[in-house]
């Protein structure tokens, strides 16, 4: 099973910072989503990244993924109290695409 | 768009009883779901693949005899939490695959409690 080692584990910033997450693996990633989840609710999904170097934008929003394939990280301009919640990477394992391994996540609390 | 279900979304049940979470694909067919438990602040920890019309499999370290799941229907899978107890509770995630395109819904999860 392949592990995602994600970073920083809990994020607290006042509104309008920027800030960066990270999910790193030592092998290669077939493809690599990134999700939001709110407390009480299911894990929304917000970009999935499929080739190396590939940079998607989502609103505020940046997803890049490295060139080998083996990190990817999400970079937030402007940060907004409704962005608190909690951000993880996933990546799809074994023989189904729907098996993910998830990164251990990041908790982002933005203060007004 | 495609939408899972999930039932009850928080449930509260004494020590020893047996609890069922159901996970519905509401508008496709989904041969294929998955079940995740996860512990506040920590990440989704999958624990069975459940395949429609035959056994689910479950991964490392989870009991299947403890974590009964059934899946069968092609727009139903159950988990169920037999003789429950106190560390079992937690909030449970089920997702869904849709073929062919392979695209993956989550469920809105289950507390549970154990008391």
């Amino acid at each position: 099973t392949q592990l995602l080692e994600q970073s920083p584990q809990f994020l607290s910033i006042q509104e309008g910072e920027n800030l960066t997450v990270y999910c790193n693996s030592s092998s290669v990633f077939s493809s690599l989503q990134w999700y939001r989840q709110e407390p009480g609710e299911g894990p929304v999904l917000l970009v999935t990244v499929v080739t190396g170097g590939e940079v998607k934008k989502l609103k505020r929003l940046t997803f890049q993924f490295g060139d080998a394939r083996k990190d990817s990280s999400l970079h937030i301009t402007a940060a907004q109290p409704g962005d608190t919640g909690l951000y993880l990477c996933a990546s799809p394992g074994g023989t189904s695409y729907g098996k993910l391994t998830f990164g251990q996540g990041t908790i982002l609390t933005v203060h007004p | 768009g495609a939408v899972v279900s999930q039932h009850p979304s928080w449930v509260i049940c004494k020590s020893g009883t047996s609890v069922k979470i159901e996970c519905r694909s509401l508008d496709f067919q989904a041969t294929t779901m998955f079940w995740y438990r996860q512990f506040p602040k920590q990440s989704l920890m999958l624990m069975a693949t459940s395949n429609e019309g035959s056994k689910a499999t479950y991964e490392q370290g989870v009991e299947k005899d403890k974590f009964l799941i059934n899946h069968a229907s092609l727009t139903l899978s159950t988990l169920t939490v037999t003789s429950a107890h106190p560390e079992d509770s937690s909030f449970y995630i089920c997702s869904a695959l849709r073929g062919p395109w392979e695209k993956l819904f989550f469920g809105s999860g289950t507390q549970l409690s154990v008391l």
